[in-house]
């Protein structure tokens, strides 16, 4: 069974740094991978996605890397400002066939200004 | 750009009654998903349609039913509500089953009293 883990659960930094964020599965079997954000009591907004067969993906300041031999997503976050707080998480897709997303638990990020 | 639209936005309902959630993907999306955040919690997997066939099935429990019409939209169906009920409901679309880059909307918080 896929199981997908998000490490910080939580993250406070200040306006400027540059984080990363970390996703990792159990199953290296998958489809695609895909980072999303969540704003509290809010929907998910799709940040990035990346085929199985790809290593990175990039949009802005936002950088995500795929190793799909061991297991792990990365979300890189360049200049971090306070309106990027929010939860990020992760969602794999198992398969073609498979349409489902399996979900971590996310990280909750904290920017101060 | 048009965004998934799901109705209504919020909806309360007492233990044992009905509820009906609808979605209405981006135009020209034919491919709908079904999840179900509790409170504090990942979003789980429920359901998905393709072309107004079921997919694929996640944990949806036997009381809910749903299903795709030939506009694409979706409505799920939910009886004999149980406080457990209560969560976001979030439909996602994509563009086809394969590409799944999937977008999600607002959601529908359900309150069972």
């Amino acid at each position: 069974k896929q199981e997908v883990t998000q490490i910080p659960a939580a993250l406070s930094v200040p306006e400027g740094e540059n984080l990363v964020l970390n996703c990792s599965f159990t199953d290296s079997a998958i489809y695609n991978l895909q980072w999303f954000r969540q704003d509290p009591g809010k929907g998910l907004t799709s940040l990035l996605l990346i085929q199985s067969s790809q290593r990175e993906q990039t949009s802005g300041r936002l950088n995500a890397s795929l190793d799909k031999s061991s297991g792990r997503s990365t979300l890189y976050i360049a200049a971090s400002q306070p309106g990027d707080s929010a939860t990020y998480l992760c969602a794999v897709r198992r398969s073609q066939a498979g349409t489902a997303l399996i979900f971590g638990k996310g990280t909750t990020l904290s920017v101060s200004s | 750009a048009a965004g998934v639209i799901q109705s209504p936005r919020h909806l309360i309902k007492e233990k044992r009654e009905t509820a009906t959630l609808k979605c209405y993907p981006i135009p020209r999306h034919d491919t709908v998903y079904w999840y179900q955040q509790g409170p504090g919690q990942d979003p789980q997997f429920l359901i998905s349609f393709y072309e107004k066939m079921q997919s694929d099935k996640g944990s949806i429990p036997d009381r809910f039913s749903a299903q795709q019409f030939s506009d694409y939209h979706s409505e799920l169906n939910m009886s004999s509500l149980e406080l457990g009920d209560s969560a976001l409901y979030f439909c996602a679309s994509s563009l086809g089953p394969r590409v799944n880059e999937q977008f999600f909307g607002p959601g529908t918080r359900l309150t069972v009293l």
